[in-house]
């Protein structure tokens, strides 16, 4: 069964305080890692995609990386608009288009 | 990126009824599209797979009688709640996949059943 492990469940920073989010998995064969954001009453919304360990993607104040067992989403220089709850997902193969198992987010408020 | 709608945004329901939500990919054609459920501070659980022309697929625990999905053109997918009970109510959100992995997803139902 694919786990997805999310740490920590909040964290407040300073504006401009930078800091890492962890994703834990265990997946039989990761066909990707996706991290989403997801503001309240909203549906997440895509950040990025992650293939192979190794692998970093940048968007913005936003870095996502990938090893066997974890991902990080870092966070540079927050600004009050990047609060929202940070979701991983992982998806593995098992023959064409299958769905994403969750972690339960990391909510993350920037105080000005 | 690409975008999904979903209709309502919200709904309200007396117990024994039956709610249908509609899921749009608005801009790409979405041969599979999935059906989540979430519960507040839980995080989101997939229900069913969706595709095209052919009957969902349901994961282990999810009623196929009760949840009822279409998935009648490349661009629109529903799901039915029948007899709707207030422990149905939660956040229904769908969401398409483009020609890669990606999925886009709507905005979310929030459904109540009194």
């Amino acid at each position: 069964e694919d786990q997805v492990t999310q740490s920590p469940e909040a964290l407040r920073l300073q504006e401009g305080e930078s800091s890492s989010l962890n994703c834990s998995y265990t997946v039989s064969g990761l066909r990707g890692l996706f991290w989403y954001r997801q503001d309240p009453g909203k549906g997440p919304e895509f950040l990025f995609t992650l293939y192979s360990a190794g692998e970093e993607k940048e968007k913005e104040r936003l870095k996502a990386t990938l090893t066997k067992k974890e991902s990080f989403l870092h966070i540079t220089a927050p600004k009050p608009e990047d609060s929202a709850t940070y979701l991983c997902a992982v998806q593995a193969y098992r023959g064409g288009a299958d769905g994403l198992t969750f972690g339960k987010g990391t909510h993350l408020i920037i105080q000005p | 990126g690409a975008v999904v709608s979903q209709h309502p945004s919200w709904v309200i329901c007396k117990s024994g009824t039956s709610v249908k939500i509609e899921c749009r990919s608005l801009d790409f054609q979405a041969t599979t599209m999935f059906w989540y459920r979430q519960f507040p501070k839980q995080s989101l659980m997939l229900m069913a797979t969706s595709n095209e022309g052919s009957k969902a697929t349901y994961e282990q625990g999810v009623e196929k009688d009760k949840f009822l999905i279409n998935h009648a053109s490349l661009t629109l997918s529903t799901l039915t709640v029948t007899s709707a009970h207030p422990e149905d109510s939660s956040f229904y959100i769908c969401s398409g996949v483009t020609g890669k992995e990606t999925q886009y997803f709507g905005p979310g139902t929030r459904l109540l059943v009194l």
